[in-house]
């Protein structure tokens, strides 16, 4: 079991539905993280949110929207999705931006866009 | 010129087999450098990392950072099929906000 929990873990949603993914850490990590991952493809940055400071990859389209209610918790705002955004959603977390002990993963959401 | 370059494979092996991986990097700047192995339909799992040139051993895996090549491996001894998963490097720099990875290679280790 990964100390970074993700739900739900598969999501199938139509392209003019609202949707969230939610991922918690208790591990009192300053850092969180989310990232999209296609098959075979390594893990791209979507969102860095680090101190309550929020950095965005600025190729990320504005369907995909973060939040942070609090510093155990990461959301991710969806809303009119496209079938290209169908991916493995993974939410991440860490110590120190990950530079000495790396991220820690959640087994992540697997979202199907139709 | 990718940050940071991985040969995919696939790379199958028998039981018991060494196994190296390796990638290599264009950011001089980069200081810290990881492994991850995910399984499918899985998030990537923490297996090593280092800090700046030198080894380091966890059991039945050593990593190993060159940075006067910009060059880093992984060598897993006495390959289990547990081991079959992608391996994907990771690494960042003293002033990055996140890490960069590598495209991952995918490992069979076939019984």
């Amino acid at each position: 079991d990964t100390e970074v929990t993700q739900t739900p873990k598969h999501l199938v949603m139509g392209m003019t539905n609202k949707k969230s993914l939610k991922c918690e850490q208790h591990m009192g990590h300053r850092a969180m993280y989310w990232y999209k991952q296609k098959a075979k493809k390594p893990p791209e940055l979507m969102f860095v949110y680090s101190y309550e400071k929020l950095s965005i990859n600025e190729s990320v389209p504005s369907r995909f929207s973060p939040e942070c209610p609090n510093s155990s918790l990461l959301n991710l705002h969806l809303h009119a999705l496209q079938p290209e955004d169908s991916a493995l959603y993974l939410c991440a977390s860490s110590q120190d931006q990950g530079k000495l002990y790396g991220y820690t993963f959640g087994s992540g959401t697997r979202l199907t866009v139709v | 010129q990718k940050e940071v370059e991985q040969d995919p494979g696939p790379l199958s092996v028998p039981e018991g087999a060494i196994v190296s991986l390796n990638c290599t990097y264009s950011n001089s700047a980069f200081q810290y450098f990881m492994w991850y192995r995910q399984y499918s339909r899985k998030g990537p799992e923490l297996l090593m990392y280092t800090y700046s040139s030198g080894n380091k051993e966890d059991g039945r895996f050593t990593a190993q950072v060159d940075k006067s090549s910009k060059y880093i491996s992984l060598f897993i001894r006495d390959s289990q099929p547990s081991d079959s998963a992608t391996y994907l490097c990771a690494m960042i720099s003293e002033a990055g906000t996140a890490l960069i990875f590598g495209k991952g290679t995918t490992l069979s280790v076939s019984s």
